[in-house]
């Protein structure tokens, strides 16, 4: 079973879109994370977020608790963005991570 | 501090030989995790450290897999008779606490031929 479902798994817009991942999870979360990962592998933490909304530049994050429910947006769309998004949680029983398969979002000039 | 380091970046090995990673975690950070990531998939939890004391391992770490974090600073992932089904990235992560943000190496790519 995936504790974490994202959706949709491959993603391609023209820059300048706007863009939305979605993610839904199954279990309790003390914390959701939004992370960004690069060819090559580095992975970078975007969000971490257990209520409300958060901003930072064009990248906007938003849960829902109670429907277990997360977005991930991203105005002004550039081709930089260009990357694997991934949603994880951090559940309220036990200690690791569960991660989403990801979104591969591709931004073409 | 410049991050988490792992070394070696990548790792060609032949099947049955045995491989060791190493992970530098950010110096105040208590927790140490490891994740397995295959192409396409998101990281897999393979096990966890906070401090020295390994707390949980996932069903995924084989007796083959062995990991180490002696003294509380770096940790050491062992792979004994590698099978070609353990070729991944493997990526480290540390965190200050429990479910705080986690801050991840760079990933050791294997290879297992």
């Amino acid at each position: 079973k995936n504790e974490v479902e994202q959706s949709p798994q491959n993603l391609t817009a023209q820059e300048g879109e706007f863009i939305t991942i979605n993610c839904s999870y199954s279990v309790g979360i003390s914390a959701l994370h939004w992370l960004q990962q690069h060819p090559g592998g580095g992975i970078v933490s975007l969000f971490m977020l257990s209520s409300g909304k958060k901003k930072h530049g064009r990248l906007i994050a938003t849960i829902n608790i109670q429907e277990k429910h997360s977005s991930l947006h991203i105005t002004a769309s550039h081709p930089r963005d260009s990357a694997v998004y991934i949603c994880a949680v951090s559940p309220n029983t036990g200690n690791q991570f569960y991660f989403g398969t990801g979104t591969s979002l591709t931004v073409i000039p | 501090d410049t991050g988490v380091s792992q070394n070696p970046r990548h790792k060609i090995t032949k099947r049955g030989q045995n491989v060791t990673f190493r992970c530098d975690p950010i110096s105040e950070h208590n927790r140490l995790y490891w994740y397995r990531q295959t192409l396409g998939q998101g990281p897999e939890f393979l096990t966890y450290f906070q401090n020295e004391a390994q707390l949980e391992k996932s069903r995924l770490l084989s007796d083959r897999f062995s990991a180490e974090r002696p003294k509380g600073s770096f940790s050491t992932l062992e792979i004994q008779r590698t099978e070609q089904g353990d070729s991944a990235m493997y990526l480290c992560a540390s965190s200050l606490f429990e479910a705080h943000e986690q801050y991840f190496g760079p990933g050791t790519r294997l290879t297992v031929t």
